[in-house]
């Protein structure tokens, strides 16, 4: 596609519902990252993918969230049982690999909100 | 851990103003470091960034960035702003070598007036 795409847009749910984001890198991109954009944390790291495996999960703030990626392409995002405070914009980028000389592409988020 | 200040959090201007928009990250290694900014209601997008070589980044839209390694500063500059320069930027820090992960700066809103 032109650009990475993540759906849905915004979502609703209430307390202790699980919820899952989606993303759609940019074709060819193997290394994809998701973040969190949220009032007071500003934008926070994650975890990220280089093909289907995710070295590096550091950024994921409890066991509820958990995410995976398959055919080297689309990635789900999962929280669990969700709480208030995962309200947040959860942003998806994508880059050709996973060196930092590469500029990541980010999509347009999806806005969760837990009532 | 590495982390990243951004020290004005929200800036007025009028048009042609000059402006400078200050970052300092904290880590002792090697560093990739940019400029993303937020237009309203528009993603993320990559201003400028710096690798190696000149440390003086030149990106889109007549903004420019200087890395001073001595400070661990990254400062975001422009001569004469516009009315749609109105955004939120954001400072990120990537340690070089590693896995492109971007720690990002707190962000700044800039709104200029007309």
């Amino acid at each position: 596609g032109a650009g990475v795409s993540q759906s849905p847009s915004n979502k609703v749910t209430e307390k202790g519902k699980d919820v899952e984001l989606r993303c759609d890198p940019i074709s060819g991109h193997t290394a994809l990252y998701w973040y969190r954009q949220s009032l007071g944390q500003g934008l926070e790291f994650l975890i990220y993918f280089q093909g289907n495996s995710a070295p590096d999960k550091s950024g994921l703030p409890s066991d509820r969230f958990s995410a995976e990626r398959t055919g080297g392409s689309v990635s789900t995002l999962t929280i669990q049982r969700t709480q208030q405070e995962d309200s947040a914009v959860y942003l998806c980028a994508s880059s050709r690999t996973t060196s930092g000389a590469y500029e990541q592409y980010f999509g347009p988020g999806t806005r969760l909100t837990v009532t | 851990a590495q982390s990243v200040s951004q020290h004005n959090h929200h800036v007025i201007l009028s048009e042609a103003a000059s402006l400078e928009l200050g970052c300092n990250y904290s880590y002792g290694g090697t560093v990739n470091l940019f400029w993303y900014v937020q237009y309203p209601g528009q993603h993320l997008q990559l201003l400028l960034k710096y690798f190696s070589g000149d440390p003086l980044v030149k990106g889109i839209k007549g903004f420019e960035a200087e890395f001073i390694k001595s400070k661990f500063s990254f400062n975001l500059r422009k001569p004469s702003v516009q009315w749609s320069d109105t955004a939120e930027y954001f400072c990120a820090v990537n340690a070089a070598g590693n896995t492109g992960k971007l720690i990002f700066g707190q962000g700044t809103t800039l709104q200029v007036k007309p």
